[in-house]
């Protein structure tokens, strides 16, 4: 069964930082990985999503890696704000015994706080 | 295009009571999903559709029933209510295996 881990589950930094989440996974056989925001209260909204085949993703500040062989992903933010703060979650999708793609297994989340 | 989309917002019941979420998506998307978020254990898959006809149990499917309505409507329904079904729920869907799409949640109180 897929584990997916986040440490720190929180995070404090001062804006202007640049900053590391991080992800582990138990099973490296996946079709891809997500990474999302979640404000308080609201829904998640979803950042970057790296295919199994790629080994990054870039969106503006933003960006994700991916090391399938070590189980590990990492969400890279550069100069941070304090509209950065929320909480982040890591999901990996793997394959059924099918071969079919499986749902989606979610990390706890890191929540980041930008202080100005 | 509003995306995904959820009533009620908020609700609180009883112990016992019944109620339905309701869930649509205007994304012409085929998969649908159910998900339960409690604190410090991330999102929990509770049903999920992966095609207008087409249900299939989650990691947390008890106590809980689901309707692919049509393509673009997914509902949860709870029969009796427990106090260990206070969640937040979120209903998602996406199209083969693409970035998923989330709604902005359910908060349910069982008392």
């Amino acid at each position: 069964k897929q584990e997916v881990t986040q440490i720190p589950a929180a995070l404090s930094v001062p804006e202007g930082e640049n900053l590391v989440l991080n992800c582990s996974f138990t099973d490296s056989a996946i079709y891809n990985l997500q990474w999302f925001r979640q404000d308080p209260g609201k829904g998640l909204t979803s950042l970057l999503l790296i295919q199994s085949s790629q080994r990054e993703q870039t969106s503006g500040r933003l960006n994700a890696s991916l090391d399938k062989s070590s189980g590990r992903s990492t969400l890279y933010i550069a100069a941070s704000q304090p509209g950065d703060s929320a909480t982040y979650l890591c999901a990996v999708r793997g394959f059924e015994a099918s071969g079919s793609a499986r749902q989606l297994t979610f990390g706890s989340g890191t929540q980041l706080t930008v202080l100005p | 295009n509003a995306g995904v989309t959820q009533t009620p917002k908020f609700q609180v019941l009883k112990t016992g009571q019944s109620m339905t979420l309701q869930c649509a998506q205007d994304m012409n998307h085929n998969s649908m999903y159910w998900y339960r978020q409690d604190p410090g254990m991330g999102l929990r898959l509770i049903y999920y559709s992966a095609s207008e006809g087409t249900t299939d149990k989650g990691e947390v499917p008890n106590g809980y029933n689901v309707s692919r309505l049509n393509k673009r409507e997914f509902s949860l329904r709870l029969e009796s209510a427990a106090p260990s079904q206070t969640s937040v729920y979120f209903c998602a869907s996406r199209q083969n295996t693409d970035t998923q799409y989330f709604g902005p949640g359910t908060r349910l109180t069982v008392l």
